[in-house]
């Protein structure tokens, strides 16, 4: 079945470093893709998406591109503040293949001053 | 209202017990997700319902687990005879049908069994 896999965490960096977390998935048909976002007490929220192959999809400074031949979305930001400390979800939606919303396990972040 | 309501938002039961758990999706939505998230895990999908096709029950993780939903509209989650390891917060979203649009999260209720 469809799945997705993003990198372990926790990981910690320091004010203004690069964030990197890799996503890649397995799907039998053309999924959108997707990353949530769940800050400190508060519920998921939608960070940013693509629906298809080469997308980009941006907010808040995050970037993330949908890589076909990779099966990638990796999430990037290059410059990061302790306000994105939360933990980030990999999603991935196929309704051509009746699959409902599928997360990867979350990589928690955390930025120091 | 606006957005994904949950009730309750927090819950406490005696082991053994049975607790109904409500998500109001948004009007329109479709699609209406039932997730576990377990104190610093991931989520860990429940039941999927997507317009009068046949719920996707493949997360349920125990038959003391159910889910109904009425229409398009209100779903309940039952969890029979709760068991410790049952304590975590529940998570309800919903959305269009079509898989390029975002699912929307509520707050989640917290259930705690002692």
């Amino acid at each position: 079945g469809d799945s997705v896999t993003q990198m372990e965490g926790p990981v910690t960096l320091s004010e203004e470093a690069f964030l990197t977390i890799n996503c890649t998935y397995t799907a039998t048909g053309y999924p959108s893709l997707f990353w949530y976002v769940q800050y400190p007490g508060e519920g998921l929220q939608l960070l940013l998406k693509a629906t298809k192959a080469d997308d980009k999809g941006s907010n808040k400074g995050f970037e993330a591109t949908y890589r076909k031949e990779t099966t990638s979305f990796h999430l990037e930001k290059g410059s990061v503040q302790v306000s994105d400390s939360a933990v980030y979800f990999c999603a991935l939606s196929d309704r051509a293949g009746n699959t409902p919303l599928v997360f990867g396990k979350g990589t928690r972040l955390s930025v120091i001053a | 209202g606006a957005g994904v309501s949950q009730s309750p938002s927090n819950k406490v039961t005696e082991k053994g017990k049975d607790v109904e758990l409500r998500c109001d999706p948004i009007s329109g939505h479709t699609a209406l997700y039932w997730y576990r998230q377990r104190l610093g895990q991931g989520l860990e999908f429940l039941i999927y319902f997507q317009g009068n096709s046949a719920p996707d029950k493949s997360g349920l993780p125990s038959d003391r687990f159910s889910a109904e939903r009425t229409g398009e509209s209100v779903s309940t989650l039952t969890i029979q005879r709760t068991q410790q390891e049952d304590s975590a917060v529940y998570l309800c979203a919903s959305s269009l049908q079509e898989s390029n649009t975002e699912a929307f999260f509520g707050q989640g209720t917290r259930l705690t069994v002692v």
